[in-house]
């Protein structure tokens, strides 16, 4: 699996769209972008993923480059609740029951 | 039903103790994972069961012995357990194989697991 760098930590205010960037400059033309977020002594819990055109749901906006070495998650109106480290994982959709490999993340705080 | 089921959520144990972590779901996964995450760091994986049977192993030491009784029920059965030890043990579930990969995984709320 391709590996991703995300920054540290990022601050955004309530009510703001909050832009968490993640680079993937070794993804291979068969791996998916996938984010999870991990609330507070909470398990990850599944936002969103894509391949190469840019996708959205009820969650949050998954923004792919052209050249798919970078992505960006949106999350349009951020609230407190959104508190929470931000994973991008970067694996192959199928093969078999491998799990996932997680990294360090972004912590992103929401301000009031 | 949409939830992986966890107990107990805290657990404390002595060195000599020997208890059980149980992992249940309902969503007819056939995939079901065990991960160890340390105060600040993200989840790592111990253990993949794949229909049953025990697919992936990350040289996890031998003090966590995994149990897959049947489709729906996962153990972490732990004895001799070091101090180090202490972390959220999470489980995991998924449909199999690239399914599981379409449709993401679903987490548990962990154990929270002190050994003294």
């Amino acid at each position: 699996d391709a590996k991703t760098t995300q920054p540290t930590s990022m601050d955004c205010a309530e009510g703001r769209a909050a832009n968490l960037p993640c680079n993937h400059s070794t993804i291979s033309g068969n791996e998916y972008v996938y984010w999870y977020r991990q609330i507070h002594s909470q398990g990850p819990q599944y936002i969103i993923h894509g391949l190469k055109n840019n996708e959205t749901n009820e969650m949050a906006s998954l923004i792919i480059t052209e050249d798919r070495k970078s992505s960006t998650l949106i999350l349009p109106h951020a609230t407190l609740r959104d508190t929470a480290v931000y994973y991008c994982i970067v694996r192959t959709r199928g093969g078999g029951a491998d799990g996932l490999t997680f990294g360090k993340g972004t912590h992103l705080i929401i301000q009031p | 039903d949409t939830e992986v089921t966890q107990t107990p959520k805290h657990l404390v144990m002595g060195m000599t103790n020997k208890k059980s972590l149980k992992c249940e779901q309902h969503m007819g996964h056939r995939a079901m994972y065990w991960y160890k995450q340390k105060a600040k760091k993200p989840p790592e994986l111990m253990f993949v069961y794949s229909y049953e049977k025990l697919s992936i192993n990350e040289s996890v030491p031998s003090r966590f012995s995994p149990e897959c009784p049947n489709s729906s029920l996962l153990n972490l059965h732990l004895h001799a357990l070091q101090p180090e030890d202490s972390a959220l043990y999470l489980c995991a579930s998924s449909l199999h194989g690239g399914l599981g990969a379409l449709y993401g995984y679903t987490f548990g709320s962990g154990t929270r697991l002190t050994v003294v």
